[in-house]
């Protein structure tokens, strides 16, 4: 079955500092992975996703995430953190063997505080 | 191009009571999925539906049902409510253009308070 874990509750940086927000992954075979950013009272925003190709995928505000095959991670990262990146992180995972339209899987994610 | 819509946005019920929550998916997309999200479990699937059908179902009790209409809208359905139901229910949409690899867009949720 497929997982996603997020080995870090929360993750502190100074802003202008670079960020990275931890995801790895367990899927049979290669996986599309996805991140989501959640802020208070409101749903979550899609920012980037792996399917195929280039291990470097570049998302929305600033945000890319390198997929790493042999370490099954898919970490976010940021070179320079804005207090308004502030918010809960989630990776979420699909299974591409799975027939049918699997949903995706969740991390339990992982809250980002940017420090002034 | 607005996004996912779900109403109502709070909604306080008592225990053993029902409750319907809405969603409308962006104009175009067929898919829509729901999610629990509480502190506890995290995100949670409920149920996925694709052209009026059920194509997935998530490990919930039978209590929670759903449906979709013509016109892509959703609604699922909690009946005899239990405190445990009190979560962020959350849609999700998606064009079903390429399946797997479709990105879902989420909604802002309802807030579900059973007391």
């Amino acid at each position: 079955a497929q997982s996603v874990a997020q080995p870090e509750d929360q993750v502190n940086v100074a802003e202008g500092n670079p960020l990275t927000v931890k995801c790895t992954y367990s899927v049979s075979g290669n996986p599309y992975l996805f991140w989501y950013v959640q802020y208070p009272n409101r749903g979550l925003q899609f920012l980037l996703k792996y399917i195929t190709g280039d291990n470097l995928v570049k998302g929305s505000y600033g945000f890319e995430a390198e997929f790493n095959k042999s370490q099954t991670s898919f970490h976010l990262k940021k070179p320079s953190a804005l207090v308004s990146d502030s918010a809960l992180y989630f990776c979420a995972v699909r299974d591409p063997r799975n027939s049918g339209n699997t949903p995706l899987v969740f991390g339990k994610g992982t809250r980002l505080s940017v420090i002034a | 191009k607005a996004g996912v819509t779900q109403t109502p946005r709070y909604l306080i019920k008592t225990r053993g009571q029902q409750v319907t929550l809405s969603c409308s998916p962006i104009s175009g997309h067929r898919s829509v999925s729901w999610y629990q999200q509480t502190p506890g479990q995290g995100l949670q699937f409920l149920f996925e539906y694709f052209s009026e059908t059920q194509r997935n179902k998530g490990n919930f009790p039978g209590r929670f049902s759903g449906r979709q209409f013509s016109n892509s809208r959703s609604e699922m359905n909690v009946s005899t409510l239990e405190l445990g139901d009190s979560a962020l229910y959350l849609c999700a949409s998606s064009r079903q253009t390429s399946g797997l690899t479709d990105t879902q867009y989420f909604g802002p949720g309802t807030r579900l308070t059973v007391l």
